[in-house]
């Protein structure tokens, strides 16, 4: 089946980075684009862009270019997000989510999150 | 900020209807299609609808979606306690070339 598997929860400093993974089983790695989104504590979704698996191509949304990098390792079916410059309010779950519908079917598919809490 | 305007709040009695509205604009859900998700408590989000009206396998048929212009409606009929969730609207948007979610909806059964 289907899996996306994630890093660990991390705490980092302001101002530090973080770098959280998604390792991806049960599909060809090449087919989708990946997707991160975040959701900051009792807060809504919020999308930070997606990587093409096949050029490695990004885009990004405006309120994280800049800070954010998205790549891949096709090697070992894994999708990496950086996000640097780390403020308190970036204190959220990450998800890597595939996000893909096409005319008649979807493959939407979630990793489990990963918890980033920024503090000193 | 969220584009896509929901209710923060439904609620209803078991059996009963609730609806969800999800107001967007020309560049988003006016162009493109709407995925509906429901969150649990403490879980990722789950695809409940996309384009529009299509659920995909698994989902109960008390669940529907509709579109008009630039709203869409999430309507659950027979509302039951496992329903309690977190429910967004998501569309492309073509002005901002991103991906973007509603403010969310969470849905009590009283």
């Amino acid at each position: 089946q289907v899996q996306l598997v994630q890093s660990g929860a991390e705490v980092q400093q302001p101002g530090a980075s973080v770098e959280v993974s998604c390792k991806t089983s049960g599909y060809t790695f090449t087919a989708y684009s990946m997707h991160w989104v975040r959701q900051a504590p009792g807060q809504g979704l919020e999308w930070m862009g997606w990587i093409n698996p096949n050029r490695g191509n990004t885009n990004y949304a405006q309120e994280f270019q800049g800070r954010v990098t998205m790549t891949r390792d096709r090697s070992i079916n894994t999708f990496y997000m950086k996000l640097s410059g780390l403020r308190s309010d970036d204190t959220a779950i990450y998800y890597c989510a595939t996000l893909y519908c096409g005319p008649t079917t979807c493959f939407d598919n979630w990793g489990q999150g990963t918890l980033v809490t920024v503090s000193s | 900020q969220s584009v896509l305007t929901q209710p923060p709040s439904a609620s209803g009695t078991p059996g009963r209807r609730v609806t969800i509205s999800c107001s967007g604009s020309s560049s988003n859900i006016g162009t493109n299609t709407v995925n509906w998700y429901q969150q649990l408590p403490g879980a990722a989000p789950k695809l409940l609808f996309y384009n529009n009206n299509q659920r995909p396998s698994g989902v109960p048929d008390r669940f529907s979606g509709s579109k008009s212009g630039t709203s869409a409606s999430l309507a659950i009929s027979g509302l039951q306690s496992e329903d309690e969730a977190d429910y967004y609207c998501a569309a492309w948007d073509d002005s901002l070339n991103a991906y973007v979610f509603g403010t969310g909806t969470n849905v009590t059964v009283l």
